[in-house]
């Protein structure tokens, strides 16, 4: 039973510190999505990839927030410096044509 | 982006009620899928369906594209159904624009 999983499934770091979140997409899958859920903002698209290329991170702030996909197996989500408004639930999602599978999500907690 | 809106935006419903949820969007859409997030935080892929109507068991939806709406029914709700339930439009490029979402509570 093939699954998106994402490590590790809860983070709780200080404020200034770095946090890298990772995704193992669905084999054969071409697309990778990050999301952000929060009770305020919803689910937001911060970031995604087709073949591994980025094709649009206009949801993501730029100044602290970098994701890439280093290979078809890996996509990364880091957050340099961290804040406590990135307190959040980040969701991995792949998916091929025209469906999304999501993963358990990171629970990420900033103090 | 596309704006998309859900309702009702919460529903409570006895155990083996129906019960019809309505998502609205903006713009004319290629993709869209239901999701529903259970109590545990997991979304789960409910239905593809960018157009027509589909069935899978207890659940159907129907998307008239050229209305903009997409319609989601549950049938003799269980408790299990709880949760909160997504639509996500999409258009070009297999990017989704998720609603915020009807919460659904099934009480027995």
């Amino acid at each position: 039973d093939a699954r998106v999983t994402q490590t590790p499934r809860d983070k709780v770091t200080e404020m200034g510190q770095e946090v890298t979140m990772r995704c193992q997409p669905i084999l054969g899958h071409n697309t990778v999505f990050w999301y952000r859920q929060t009770m305020m903002q919803g689910l937001e698209l911060l970031a995604y990839f087709r073949n591994r290329a980025p094709l649009d991170d206009s949801g993501m702030p730029k100044d602290r927030f970098s994701a890439e996909m280093p290979d078809a197996t890996l996509a990364t989500l880091k957050i340099q410096p961290s804040e406590p408004r990135d307190s959040a639930v980040y969701f991995c999602a792949s998916g091929l044509q025209d469906t999304q599978y999501f993963g358990p999500g990171t629970r990420l907690t900033v103090l | 982006g596309i704006q998309v809106e859900q309702s009702p935006p919460d529903l409570i419903l006895q155990e083996g009620a129906n019960s019809t949820l309505r998502c609205n969007f903006s713009d004319s859409v290629n993709n869209l899928q239901w999701f529903h997030q259970n109590p545990w935080g997991q979304l789960i892929n409910l239905f593809y369906i960018p157009s027509g109507t589909k069935q899978n068991g207890r659940l159907s939806a129907t998307t008239v594209a050229t209305e903009r709406y997409s319609l989601l029914y549950i049938s003799s709700s269980q408790t299990t159904d709880s949760g909160v339930y997504f639509c996500a439009p999409g258009g070009n490029g297999n990017q989704f624009y998720f609603g915020t979402g009807t919460s659904l509570t099934v009480i027995p």
